[in-house]
């Protein structure tokens, strides 16, 4: 079955840290990866995006991500945390019956100072 | 930039009652869709439009219906609203042209309490 697994539903951190958020999807969706970020009460906002050429992927506020293809991965990383990333962070893919979108369950990020 | 706007941020409704959610976006797309989303559950799909007219059941179509009369807005129905659709919904539109096709447009989102 096509999925999106994010292994952490919760990441406490201090605020300068770094952050690390893990995401991992099965080799039958397509290799379109994105990250979502989802403040309290707000809806989903992109943060990155990877469709095709460098593995690198780097987004908004700071966060980046890599694509592993050999490890299925799709982590991202932001090297020092502040207290406005707290919020919470979707992976998803297509693979939908409809072309939708799948996300994972989403990790909360919690900064603290 | 492209804005996806739902009718209400909070609402309250009570048990049987019938519950309209609205939702516009400004950018021609031609898909939208409605989802849920439920603590640990993540978002899973109730229902998709890719045209006007056009509607096809997502991951869990039951108690909900909706409405795509014009290609801006697509309206989420609850027939006889219940405890269980106690949620957030989201509404979310794409174009459907290249590789943007992928990347979907969520509206802030309409927190749902059924009483």
């Amino acid at each position: 079955a096509q999925s999106v697994t994010q292994l952490d539903s919760q990441v406490p951190v201090f605020e300068e840290a770094p952050v690390e958020l893990r995401c991992n999807y099965s080799s039958s969706v397509s290799v379109y990866l994105f990250w979502y970020v989802q403040y309290p009460n707000q809806g989903l906002q992109l943060l990155l995006k990877y469709l095709s050429g460098s593995t690198l992927v780097k987004g908004i506020n700071g966060f980046e991500a890599e694509f592993n293809k050999s490890q299925t991965s799709f982590h991202l990383r932001k090297p020092s945390v502040h207290i406005s990333d707290t919020a919470e962070y979707f992976c998803a893919a297509p693979g939908g019956s409809q072309g939708n979108l799948i996300f994972g369950k989403g990790t909360k990020l919690s900064v603290k100072p | 930039d492209v804005k996806v706007t739902q009718s209400s941020r909070y609402l309250v409704k009570r048990t049987g009652e019938k519950v309209f959610l609205e939702c516009v976006q400004d950018m021609d797309h031609e898909n939208m869709f409605w989802y849920r989303q439920d603590p640990g559950l993540g978002l899973r799909l109730i229902y998709f439009s890719y045209d006007v007219k056009m509607k096809e059941k997502g991951d869990i179509p039951e108690g909900y219906s909706v409405s795509r009369e014009k290609k801006e807005r697509f309206s989420l129905i609850l027939e006889s609203a219940s405890t269980n659709q106690t949620s957030m919904y989201l509404c979310a539109s794409r174009p459907v042209v290249g590789l943007a096709a992928y990347e979907q447009y969520f509206g802030p989102g309409t927190r749902l309490t059924v009483t």
